[in-house]
C-alpha cells in the first residue's frame, strides 16, 4: 500500500494552524498513524488509528480521517514541533509510511 | 525506565555480515511484538521485519527476505536482527520499536535510538 504524504515541506509561523494530508493508494479504513520525528532523533508515535491521541502528547495535535483520505494537525504551531511528520499504514503487511513533511518555522 | 537500546552497527563491507541487538527494558517485554525499522541517509521510514511477543511468527520486507533473521531472547529482553549478504543499499540507521500488541499489529508505541549501519567498500 503506497502512502503519499502533502506537502512533502511546510513553513508556518508560531501560532499557526498546521495541516498535513496523507493519502493511501487502497482503503485502509482507520489503520492510520502518525509520527514525529525530530532532527538526529527516532519517531514518537502521536496519533493511532487515525484519530486516537497517544498518552502524553499534547493536545494541540489531533488526527482525522478514515479510507483512503486523512489529515493531521497542529492546531498552534509551537517552537518544539519542528521536525518531520509521518503517516503510516498498518492495514496490511509490510507497513507503509508515507515520505513526510518536514515542518519549520517562519 | 522504559526504553529500547539498540547496539551492533558498524562499517561492514558489500556482501558482509551484522547482528544487531536491542535491549528493552521496563516493560513486560514477552507481551510484545517488537519491529525493526530502518532510515537511510536523508529518506524516509521503512518497515524492515518483525516479530510476535509469545509465539515468535515473523515477518520480513521483501527487500530483506532471505537475507536477514529476526529473532527474540524473551529471557533476556532482548531483539535481534542478523543481517547477512549486506548490500550498499542497506546503509541505514536501524530502529528497534515497541508494538501495542502481542501481535505484530503495526502500531510502534516505544522506539530505541538507533544503530547506524554502513555498507561499503
Amino acid at each position: 500500500i503506497q502512502m503519499t504524504q502533502s506537502p512533502s515541506s511546510l513553513s508556518a509561523s508560531i501560532g499557526d494552524r498546521v495541516t498535513i494530508a496523507c493519502q493511501a493508494s487502497q482503503d485502509i479504513t482507520n489503520y492510520l498513524n502518525w509520527y514525529q520525528q525530530k532532527p538526529g532523533k527516532a519517531p514518537k508515535l502521536l496519533i493511532y488509528d487515525a484519530s486516537y491521541l497517544q498518552a502524553g502528547v499534547p493536545s494541540r495535535f489531533s488526527g482525522s480521517g478514515s479510507g483512503t483520505h486523512f489529515t493531521f494537525t497542529i492546531s498552534s504551531l509551537q517552537p518544539e514541533d519542528i521536525g518531520t511528520y509521518y503517516c503510516q499504514q498498518y492495514e496490511s503487511l509490510p507497513v507503509t509510511f508515507g515520505g513526510g513533511t518536514k515542518v519549520e518555522i517562519k | 525506565e522504559v526504553q529500547l537500546v539498540e547496539s551492533g552497527g558498524g562499517l561492514v563491507k558489500p556482501g558482509g555480515s551484522l547482528r544487531l541487538s536491542c535491549a528493552a527494558s521496563g516493560f513486560t517485554f514477552t507481551n510484545y511484538a517488537m519491529t525493526w525499522v530502518r532510515q537511510g541517509p536523508g529518506k524516509g521510514l521503512e518497515w524492515v521485519s518483525g516479530i510476535s511477543g509469545s509465539d515468535s511468527n515473523t515477518y520480513y520486507a521483501d527487500s530483506v527476505k532471505g537475507r536477514v533473521t529476526i529473532s527474540r531472547d524473551n529471557s533476556n529482553h532482548t531483539l535481534f536482527l542478523q543481517m547477512n549478504s549486506l548490500r550498499v543499499e542497506d546503509t541505514a540507521v536501524y530502529y528497534c520499536a515497541k508494538d501495542k500488541a502481542l501481535f505484530l499489529d503495526g502500531t510502534f508505541d516505544l522506539w530505541g535510538q538507533g544503530t547506524a549501519v554502513t555498507v561499503s567498500s
